[in-house]
């Protein structure tokens, strides 16, 4: 069966610091692969994405996810935390089994601490 | 342009009352997703509608219910209510379901519904 973990449910960094949020999915198609940030009372927003191709993808905000499908993993990179980084990050797995079929993470909690 | 439009964005329920969310997706986008948002389950499926008719539905109960009109704009409904219904209702629109696929989802700021 699909599904997608998200390691720590909470994580907890200084401004500065490498921000490292672990995805891991389980899928038997190829995935497609998604990072979502949520800021308290709003909706989910994209941050990035992967389909094909590269497997270092970058999106907004400084933010990077590398696919290294050997490891069934899609993490969540930025070099340097900011104050402004703190919300929750949801990653997703879209699968196409006839239909696509989108599967979210339970998602992280990040706190930037000054 | 526009983004996800979700009226209302807070709705307070007593137990037994049914309630209607709407959402209006973006300009162009004819699919809408519905997810159901809450601390103890996180970001739970309810359904997807394309083209009017509904393409995907998750594990609720019937009296989640939803409808999708040819503007593309859709609504929700949720009768009898529980307390458990209590949560943050999320749409989501893409192009279409293969779009969701490829491109992901534009979510809407959501729903708050408090039911007492």
């Amino acid at each position: 069966a699909q599904s997608v973990t998200q390691l720590g449910s909470h994580v907890s960094v200084s401004e500065g610091a490498l921000v490292l949020l672990r995805c891991n999915y389980s899928s038997s198609v190829p995935p497609y692969l998604f990072w979502y940030v949520q800021y308290p009372n709003q909706g989910l927003q994209l941050l990035l994405k992967y389909t094909t191709g590269a497997t270092l993808v970058k999106g907004i905000n400084g933010f990077e996810a590398e696919f290294k499908k050997s490891e069934t993993s899609f993490h969540l990179t930025k070099p340097s935390a900011h104050m402004s980084d703190a919300a929750e990050y949801f990653c997703a797995v879209s699968l196409n089994t006839g239909g696509f079929k989108t599967i979210f993470g339970a998602g992280t909690r990040l706190f930037v601490k000054a | 342009k526009a983004g996800v439009t979700q009226t209302p964005r807070y709705l307070i329920k007593t137990r037994g009352q049914q309630v209607t969310l709407s959402c209006s997706p973006i300009s162009g986008h004819r699919s809408v997703s519905w997810y159901q948002q809450t601390p103890g389950q996180g970001l739970q499926f309810l359904f997807e509608y394309f083209s009017e008719t509904q393409r995907n539905k998750g594990n609720f109960p019937g009296r989640f219910s939803g409808r999708q009109f040819s503007n593309s704009r859709s609504e929700m409904n949720v009768s009898t209510l529980e307390l458990g219904d209590s949560a943050l209702y999320l749409c989501a629109s893409s192009l279409g379901p293969r779009d969701r696929g490829l491109d992901g989802y534009t979510f809407g700021s959501g729903t708050r519904l408090t039911v007492v």
